[in-house]
């Protein structure tokens, strides 16, 4: 059964640097999402995408952040200047009907 | 605003226990309802969404629009169910608004 992949699992980068967090949907998803998890907190929503063009987004995901589709297939989460706070476990979904989403297994990003 | 509150953090009970994980909702409009469950050190899985009114791995959540309540129910407890439980909303947009969880812990 395909399965949304998410690489790298474990990335750690320094405070300032710029991140690019990589998805591979299944490939008939149409909706594609990012949500984040704070360590000992909620899924929270970043960005969803449709169309090629983002949907909707939330407070988090501010300038520092950015999606892109550019082949057809992976989906990147991007963040230009990382901070502390940016810490989390990053979880990319997609699916084929709206708010349908299945999961990736997350790429747990580390800021130092 | 759109908000869903799991009071308990964890829930532990012995095999072959009935359970009764609680989800409460707001939200001003018809929600789309879901549980997630994400077992050790696996992906947040879609268990079953209120909409398709089915059971799976013997668990069934019904909507209460009265209490603004989806509470996911299990006659008996497995071993195997023990994991991480997530209720999530969806209103009218795409996202998921999801609570902070519930971890079930089955002890035989």
């Amino acid at each position: 059964e395909p399965e949304v992949t998410q690489t790298p699992s474990h990335q750690v980068t320094q405070m300032g640097q710029e991140v690019i967090l990589r998805c591979v949907p299944i490939s008939n998803h149409l909706y594609f999402y990012w949500y984040r998890q704070i360590l000992g907190q909620k899924v929270e929503f970043l960005v969803s995408f449709y169309n090629n063009e983002i949907s909707e987004k939330s407070e988090i995901f501010d300038d520092q952040f950015s999606v892109e589709r550019p082949d057809g297939s992976n989906f990147t989460l991007k963040i230009r200047s990382t901070k502390l706070e940016d810490s989390a476990m990053y979880f990319c979904a997609g699916g084929v009907m709206r708010t349908e989403a299945f999961f990736g297994q997350g790429t747990r990003l580390t800021v130092v | 605003a759109q908000r869903v509150t799991q009071p308990e953090k964890l829930l532990s009970v012995f095999k072959g226990a009935p359970v009764e994980l609680k989800c409460n909702y707001s939200y001003s409009g018809s929600p789309e309802l879901f549980w997630y469950v994400q077992y050790s050190r696996q992906r947040l899985q879609l268990l079953l969404r209120h909409i398709s009114r089915e059971s799976i791995k013997g668990f069934t959540a019904d909507l209460n629009k009265g209490e603004t309540s989806f509470h996911l129910k299990k006659p008996f407890a497995q071993e195997e169910d023990s994991a991480m439980y997530y209720c999530a909303l969806a209103g009218n947009t795409d996202k998921l608004i999801f609570g902070t969880g519930t971890r079930l812990q089955v002890f035989p």
